[in-house]
């Protein structure tokens, strides 16, 4: 089941720009996680902000939380080629680790 | 870091046979694993939650008999497709978190690189 909203469902910008994906979700979190997606393959943990927190970074990763309108952001500076997937948002359902997914934003990276 | 292991990348079978997909976690413990199934341009549908040693959580919808889950050991799950036909074609992907040593402290999963399927 999905309780996250991603959008846009697709964003395409030229390289050096910034991206900024959004992520909506509807029940109380712990954290929230943003997962990366590289075409026909699996998904890779990108960043985890908690529910105390406002913002966080990891390099060129800018993630903010705001938990009053259960609203999430992922901000890419600088954005390269490379960064060119299908990021999604999660947040945890139980302590069994069990993940409930977002739609996922399609990011194009035009060089 | 944690690495999982998914075993065949790509498998294409003929109508009404089974497939067997393997998810290994390398270099940790996973009590729990997770099997998804991801539609072209979609996000990932949970199918069915897998424990070690106990029978595999299914979500609604899910037929049992028709993916079958084995958890053995602490290692390893397999996702066997049975009788499989053109509509189970699909990327299916597992993943798996650490019983220790987890980032934060919160429940961050590891994915294996995904399984595509495509039944003749």
């Amino acid at each position: 089941s999905q309780q996250g909203e991603e959008d846009p469902q697709a964003l395409s910008i030229q390289e050096g720009e910034n991206a900024t994906m959004n992520c909506s979700y509807k029940t109380s979190i712990n954290n929230l996680q943003w997962y990366r997606q590289n075409s026909g393959r699996g998904l890779v943990h990108l960043i985890l902000i908690r529910s105390n927190e406002r913002e966080k970074h990891s390099g060129r990763l800018r993630v903010t939380l705001d938990t009053s309108k259960k609203s999430s952001s992922l901000l890419i500076t600088a954005s390269r080629a490379a960064d060119t997937a299908s990021y999604f948002c999660a947040s945890p359902m139980d302590s069994n680790y069990q993940l409930i997914w977002g739609a996922g934003t399609k990011l194009i990276i035009k060089p | 870091g944690a690495v999982v292991s998914q075993h065949p990348s790509r498998v294409i079978c003929k109508s009404g046979t089974s497939v067997k997909i393997e998810c290994r976690s390398l270099d940790f413990q996973a009590t729990t694993m997770f099997w998804y199934r991801q539609f072209p341009k979609k996000s990932l549908m949970l199918m069915a939650t897998s424990n070690e040693g106990s029978k595999a959580t299914y979500e609604q919808g899910v037929e049992k008999d028709k993916f079958l889950i084995n958890h053995a050991s602490l290692t390893l799950s397999t996702l066997t497709v049975t009788s499989a036909h053109p509509e189970d074609s699909s990327f299916y992907i597992c993943s798996a978190s650490p019983k220790t040593g987890r980032v934060s402290g919160a429940n961050v999963l590891t994915f294996g690189a995904g399984s595509r399927l495509t039944v003749l």
